[in-house]
């Protein structure tokens, strides 16, 4: 019962912004909107999450529509280190749900 | 501060035997979560547990695996009567008390690799 769907993978050009968009159409009022990434065989790593409000921390950005059925992930300078598969995950905000990985978005970042 | 730690990183065992896996969660975090990637597929959920509890194991197969989280030491993942489709990347993840209205991050570690032979 996949909540987000991503496209499977986006190449980017090293140096631009890497835009991963994300559509969670039936996200309800009480559901977060998680952004992680998996490098290689690594741990997933937090990268940001929001509610309704534009976020930006000091690895990424996040963009959620009015509606909150979308949202985009910006890496505004892509590395080579970037390379990775990002996960949109939507997860309750009580409690300590636990996430739901998908199948993600392979990002690779060309020289 | 340490992050999470998992431990053995990489774990041999032949068909038969029991793997244990180990995690310790951040410090100051209370609720533990294993999830396993089988080689070339995505991170599936196994199970949630809190101190001396187990909240949610809807992703546990129904035998020879079980996981504890004890009032003192650190949450293992243990695999009785180990078979080669247990192969798998076995990683652990912990996050604080949930906050009345607030949004908890979950942390992951960086995995223990298991191998049956």
């Amino acid at each position: 019962d996949a909540k987000t769907t991503q496209p499977p993978s986006m190449d980017c050009a090293e140096g631009r912004a890497a835009n991963l968009p994300c559509n969670h159409s039936t996200i309800s009022g009480n559901e977060y909107v998680y952004w992680y990434r998996q490098i290689h065989s690594q741990g997933p790593q937090y990268i940001i999450h929001g509610l309704k409000n534009n976020e930006t921390n000091e690895m990424a950005s996040l963009i959620i529509t009015e509606d909150r059925k979308s949202s985009t992930l910006i890496l505004p300078h892509a590395t080579l280190r970037d390379t990775a598969v990002y996960y949109c995950i939507v997860r309750a905000n009580f409690g300590n749900e636990k996430l739901t990985f998908g199948t993600g978005t392979r990002l690779t970042i060309i020289p | 501060n340490a992050g999470v730690m998992q431990n053995p990183r990489h774990l041999v065992r032949r068909r038969g035997q029991e793997a244990r896996l180990r995690c310790s969660p951040m410090k100051g975090h209370s609720h533990v979560y294993w999830y396993r990637q089988l080689p070339e597929e995505g991170l599936k959920f196994m199970v949630y547990l809190q101190k001396e509890n187990i909240i949610d194991e809807s992703g546990m197969p129904k035998e020879r695996f079980s996981a504890e989280f004890p009032k003192e030491g650190p949450s293992i993942l243990r695999i009785q009567q180990v078979v080669r489709g247990d192969s798998a990347a076995y990683f652990c993840a912990s996050s604080p008390l949930a906050r009345p209205a607030g949004a908890n991050v979950l942390t992951f570690g960086a995995g223990s690799r298991l191998t049956v032979l």
